[in-house]
């Protein structure tokens, strides 16, 4: 069966540090890989998507970046974190735009 | 997001049925999807309608009519654990699901 790993599931950094978050999909093979981001009392925002290895879709432009090294690996990152970076991120997987499968979510506090 | 519309709130009483119902843009569909989400956890999905009509799974019913681009999730014999917010989400093929802020359902006592 597939599962989908997120680490940490919390997460408390003071501005300007770099930031780091990691999911990976197990029992399946080139996914659909997704970042979201839910702020308090809002809806998931769509951050990336990425469909192989090194192919990364951006959503909306900010202090964020991720990447693909391997198949069922997706890194969200950011060298600078600002106070606004706080949220919920959320990281999901789907095959052949089926429905998605959630991470249990990384609850990031930028203080 | 997708034009998607569904009311942001609703309230419903322990042991009833409550139905949130979910208006679409229809141009592009490709299927409906929805999803529950408790307060600090991530979405878990609930149903996929691609076909007219009433897909039941348990206590939880899904409908669709893609001619009135309509849908609607029906939950029966309601518990206080259905507190949630209910998301409704299009799928339009070959781009990532789009979610909005979803229906907050409070069930009361």
């Amino acid at each position: 069966s597939q599962t989908i790993h997120q680490w940490p599931a919390t997460l408390v950094q003071p501005v300007g540090s770099p930031l780091s978050l990691e999911c990976t999909v197990e029992g399946t093979s080139n996914p659909n890989l997704y970042w979201y981001r839910q702020a308090a009392g809002r809806g998931l925002q769509l951050l990336f998507y990425s469909v192989g290895i090194g192919q990364i879709s951006s959503e909306v432009p900010q202090n964020l970046s991720a990447s693909r090294p391997q198949d069922r690996q997706f890194i969200l990152s950011s060298k600078k974190l600002l106070l606004s970076d706080s949220g919920f991120y959320l990281c999901a997987w789907s095959v052949s735009n089926t429905e998605a499968f959630f991470g249990q979510g990384t609850r990031l506090t930028v203080v | 997001g997708q034009n998607i519309d569904q009311p942001t709130e609703m309230t419903a009483t322990e042991g009833a049925i409550v139905q949130i119902n979910c208006t679409y843009q229809t141009s592009g569909f490709n299927g409906l999807f929805w999803y529950q989400q408790h307060a600090g956890e991530a979405p878990t999905f609930l149903s996929y309608n691609v076909l007219d009509g009433l897909e039941e799974k348990g206590r939880f019913s899904s409908f669709l009519s893609r001619s009135k681009g309509y849908s609607y999730l029906l939950l029966k014999e309601l518990q206080m654990k259905d507190s949630a917010s209910y998301l409704c989400v299009r799928n339009s093929g070959n781009t990532p699901l789009v979610f909005g802020k979803g229906t907050r359902l409070s069930v009361i006592a």
